[in-house]
């Protein structure tokens, strides 16, 4: 199984900081890879589809970089509404896996 | 508008068994490849099955293979996850997702249904 891990697994910014999010996978992934966001209570929303592809309506402060085994989501600017739990998830194969979150938090 | 509302979560036994359902619309559900993600209580997402719209292919996690089942209904756009034998680990939140096309990245959730396996 491809194992992913993000780091860091906790961070906190203020409004309008530069955030980088990273994701490494066990073994090559191609650009197999999206970013997720998830709020208390809620699912989770797709924000970055292979690797760098911004998914429709999603805020362009959101970026995606990387290809085989490393992997970053960039906020530009963070929000207020940016405060979540930001996963990373490989389709390179079954079964597909999730990385094990960061979590956002506004200073 | 998309929608997808998972129903038949319940407090069960271990060892029990569940049917979860996932009504969908907004979409052309019968091409569709549709999947179901879970979450444990304060954990992360862990992806569960995946099932093509004619149901020729189909992909489990290791750990549920052999106990859940998944199916479809697409007169219904309906998708199902039969839980057997069911235990403690098993215990989450179970979403039912959609996949973007013929890729395995899910860009619609249900609000999800929760699981929970305790004597």
């Amino acid at each position: 199984d491809i194992q992913l891990t993000q780091s860091p697994s906790f961070l906190s910014a203020s409004i309008g900081d530069r955030v980088t999010i990273s994701c490494r996978a066990s073994q090559g992934i191609n650009n197999y890879l999206a970013w997720y966001q998830q709020k208390p209570g809620k699912a989770p929303n797709l924000l970055i589809h292979s690797a760098s592809t911004l998914y429709s309506g999603v805020p362009s402060r959101f970026r995606g970089s990387g290809s085989g085994t490393e992997f970053t989501l960039t906020i530009s600017s963070l929000q207020p509404e940016d405060s979540a739990t930001y996963y990373c998830q490989q389709r390179n194969g079954y079964p597909i896996t999730f990385g094990p979150g960061t979590k956002v938090e506004i200073k | 508008e998309v929608q997808l509302v998972e129903s038949g979560g319940a407090l069960v036994q271990p060892g029990g068994s569940l049917r979860l359902s996932c009504a969908a619309s907004g979409f052309t559900f019968s091409t569709s490849w549709m999947s179901w993600v879970r979450q444990a209580p304060g954990k992360g997402l862990e992806w569960v099955a995946s099932i093509r719209g004619d149901e020729i292919l189909i992909h489990y996690l290791a750990s549920v293979e052999g106990r859940f089942t998944v199916f479809r209904d697409n007169a219904r756009s309906t998708v199902f996850l039969q839980m057997n034998s069911l235990r403690a680990e098993d215990t989450a939140i179970y979403y039912c997702a959609k996949l973007l096309g013929t890729v395995t990245t899910f860009h619609f959730w249900g609000q999800g249904t929760l699981v929970t396996v305790s004597s």
